[in-house]
């Protein structure tokens, strides 16, 4: 069993509606949890980044995360074409630790 | 946050040879990490860089087939060596601002090995 399962998709939903994307995960030590946006032949660029459980708000984008249930989602509000991409989510179990374990990446594309 | 530029961002190379990746930043960071992101697969962190003393593998990952250079606060260079379709990936260098911070990635030399 991975230590981080997202699925992989492909996912396609019709522009201005909510995306939900979900990991789910095993290791209880985990605190500090990101998403990473990666468009095509480009670099994964962060996101959202939370510790712990709760919600963290950023314009149209919401990360949630239940440590209970070790599960993670990030919510996007009024998608638009241009959140076209793969969404990666990662964790570590300690602050300032650069050895993030990455889920596969869900392929996300909106249609006009 | 830091811009990191990578060279090549392809390439296509026959079987048994290497291939020498660098990684540039704007700013002087402490320390760089090399990730490979295979098809269909979770990013994997392949070693990290710290200038002035030899690089960290993980586990799965040697010296002798990705060696890394640290000559300097804003360089470093992954050489994956004697090269087989297996090692078709993408390399990603990235860097933590202060070190306490998340993981920013540069764009990744998408290699080809054939």
């Amino acid at each position: 069993q991975k230590e981080v399962e997202q699925d992989p998709g492909p996912l396609s939903v019709p522009e201005g509606a909510i995306v939900s994307l979900n990991c789910t995960y095993s290791n209880s030590a985990f605190q500090y949890f990101m998403w990473y946006r990666q468009y095509s032949r480009k670099g994964p660029e962060l996101l959202m980044y939370t510790y712990s459980s709760g919600n963290k708000e950023d314009g149209r984008f919401t990360a949630q995360v239940d440590k209970s249930s070790k599960y993670i989602s990030l919510f996007i509000r009024d998608s638009q074409p241009s959140d076209s991409a793969t969404y990666l989510c990662a964790m570590s179990d300690s602050f300032g630790n650069e050895k993030l374990t990455f889920g596969t990446g869900t392929r996300l594309t909106i249609i006009p | 946050s830091a811009v990191i530029s990578q060279k090549p961002s392809r390439d296509i190379c026959q079987r048994g040879t290497s291939l020498t990746i660098q990684c540039q930043v704007d700013s002087q960071v402490t320390m760089m990490f090399w990730y490979r992101q295979q098809p269909g697969q979770s990013l994997t962190l392949i070693a990290t860089a710290n200038q002035g003393s030899e690089a960290t593998y993980e586990s799965g990952f040697v010296i002798d087939k990705f060696p890394i250079s640290r000559p300097n606060l804003t360089f470093s260079t992954l050489t994956v060596s004697n090269m087989s379709p297996e090692d078709s990936s993408i390399y990603l260098c990235s860097v933590g601002p202060g070190g306490n911070s998340p993981l920013h990635f540069g764009n990744g030399t998408r290699l080809t090995v054939t």
